[in-house]
């Protein structure tokens, strides 16, 4: 059974903290991806990684970066949490194929205060 | 203009309803689609891709209009258990090998009772 998993499912940080969000996919899956879901705006890509090391920018990087320094695992870290970035983050993972089905964590809903 | 689109509705049907969803996207260059489900409070997955003969699988029914950008997810005889929200999902032209995907931002079905 493939899992990814989220390491909270809640959390409540303070403005200007630095905030990790840990992901894990025991899939052995190439890619793997960083998501933000808002109320009528969707799914947002934040950061994809193809590889050990391997990062991209998706659409709206700012304020984030990423680690990758094992396959099965993928960080986002918010170097200092804003208010904005009150959301629900969604990791998920995929084969490297073109159109490989992404599966995902649970997602943790961050609130910044 | 968003690469896909959706009606987010809510559509509200009653139970044993025939619904359909519509989504456009913007690249013609696009080559692989979905539909993908979430569940309240849960995160995506998928519910079938979406072929060019188009397909079915049960009550579900995915087709594609790759001259019109169009794809369209049909459900017969709607049960409770489809109240979710609905995502169209496309490849994005031009990202190699990657496995990116583009979602829309969903469209939300009501199954009453």
């Amino acid at each position: 059974d493939v899992k990814v998993t989220q390491s909270s499912r809640y959390l409540v940080k303070r403005t200007g903290e630095k905030v990790f969000l840990e992901c894990v996919q025991d899939m052995d899956h190439e890619n793997m991806f960083w998501y933000r879901q808002d109320p009528g705006l969707g799914l947002r890509l934040i950061y994809f990684s193809y590889d050990v090391k391997m990062k991209e920018k998706g659409d709206i990087p700012e304020g984030y970066s990423v680690s990758r320094e094992k396959k099965e695992r993928f960080s986002l870290i918010l170097e200092s949490a804003s208010t904005n970035q009150t959301s629900m983050y969604l990791c998920a993972s995929s084969l490297r194929d073109r159109g490989s089905e992404q599966y995902f964590g649970p997602g943790t809903r961050l609130t910044v205060t | 203009r968003k690469e896909v689109e959706q009606d987010p509705g809510p559509f509200n049907v009653p139970e044993g309803a025939t619904v359909a969803f519509n989504c456009t996207y913007s690249n013609s260059a696009s080559q692989s689609f979905f539909w993908y489900r979430q569940d309240c409070r849960k995160e995506p997955k998928l519910l079938m891709s979406v072929y060019s003969s188009g397909n079915e699988d049960g009550r579900f029914t995915a087709q594609l209009n790759r001259a019109s950008q169009y794809i369209s997810l049909l459900i017969r005889d709607s049960k409770l258990s489809d109240s979710a929200t609905y995502l169209c999902v496309v490849t994005p032209w031009g990202s190699g090998n990657t496995g990116k995907l583009i979602f829309g931002q969903g469209t939300t079905l009501q199954v009453k009772p």
